[in-house]
């Protein structure tokens, strides 16, 4: 069965200080790996995809990165309004497209 | 543009209601998925439709419903409300399911709060 574990589960960061989430899978036949942010209360917003290991991304501060195992999202240098729940999910290659998600990361940046 | 768009923003029922959660995609995108996510948990697939056929079904009993319109509008129906369905339902949309980059990419609304007292 796919499985998704995103560590750690929470995450209190000085603005400016760099760190990276972790998002581990076990899935079979990977058709994508996808980030996504959520703030409190509102949908899931769409931040990369990740189809082959090798494979990075960036946006702003935020960089992601694939290995054939796990996924990283790197903050550099955040700042507070970067504060949010940070979503891992993979999908599986077949005749559907629904993914299966980590609990994800809360993270909050402090002035 | 136009995103997903999801009706109603919130809904309180009680014990053993029926509701009707409704989903429009963003224009073009021709595939529905239902998600349900309870407080610290991430969303949970219940049902992804595509060209009005059910293509996928999450581990969900048979209370929970959905089909999908000619417009590729949707709807979820959850009938014989229980106080474990209260949770933020999300609903998805995509330009395909069975191809990919980037079109087997889902895109949220801003979901449903539902509480069931």
């Amino acid at each position: 069965e796919d499985q998704v574990t995103q560590s750690p589960e929470a995450l209190r960061l000085q603005e400016g200080e760099s760190s990276s989430l972790n998002c581990s899978y076990t899935v079979s036949g990977l058709r994508g790996l996808f980030w996504y942010r959520q703030d409190p209360g509102k949908g899931p917003e769409f931040l990369f995809t990740l189809y082959s290991a090798g494979e990075e991304k960036e946006k702003e501060r935020l960089k992601a990165t694939l290995t054939k195992k796990e996924s990283f999202l790197h903050i550099t240098a955040p700042k507070p309004e970067d504060s949010a729940t940070y979503l891992c999910a993979v999908q599986a290659a077949g005749n559907n497209n629904d993914m299966r998600f980590g609990a994800g990361t809360r993270l909050t940046v402090k002035p | 543009d136009a995103g997903v768009t999801q009706s109603p923003t919130h809904l309180i029922k009680t014990r053993g209601q029926h509701v009707t959660l409704r989903c429009s995609p963003i224009s073009g995108h021709k595939s529905v998925s239902w998600y349900q996510q309870v407080l610290g948990q991430g969303p949970q697939f219940i049902f992804q439709y595509y060209e009005k056929e059910e293509r996928g079904r999450g581990n969900f009993p048979d209370r929970f419903s959905a089909r999908q319109f000619p417009n590729y509008s949707s709807e979820l129906n959850v009938n014989a409300l229980l106080l474990g369905d209260s949770a933020l339902y999300l609903c998805a949309s995509s330009l395909e399911v069975h191809t990919g980059p980037p079109w087997n990419e889902q895109f949220f609304g801003p979901g449903t709060r539902l509480t069931v007292l």
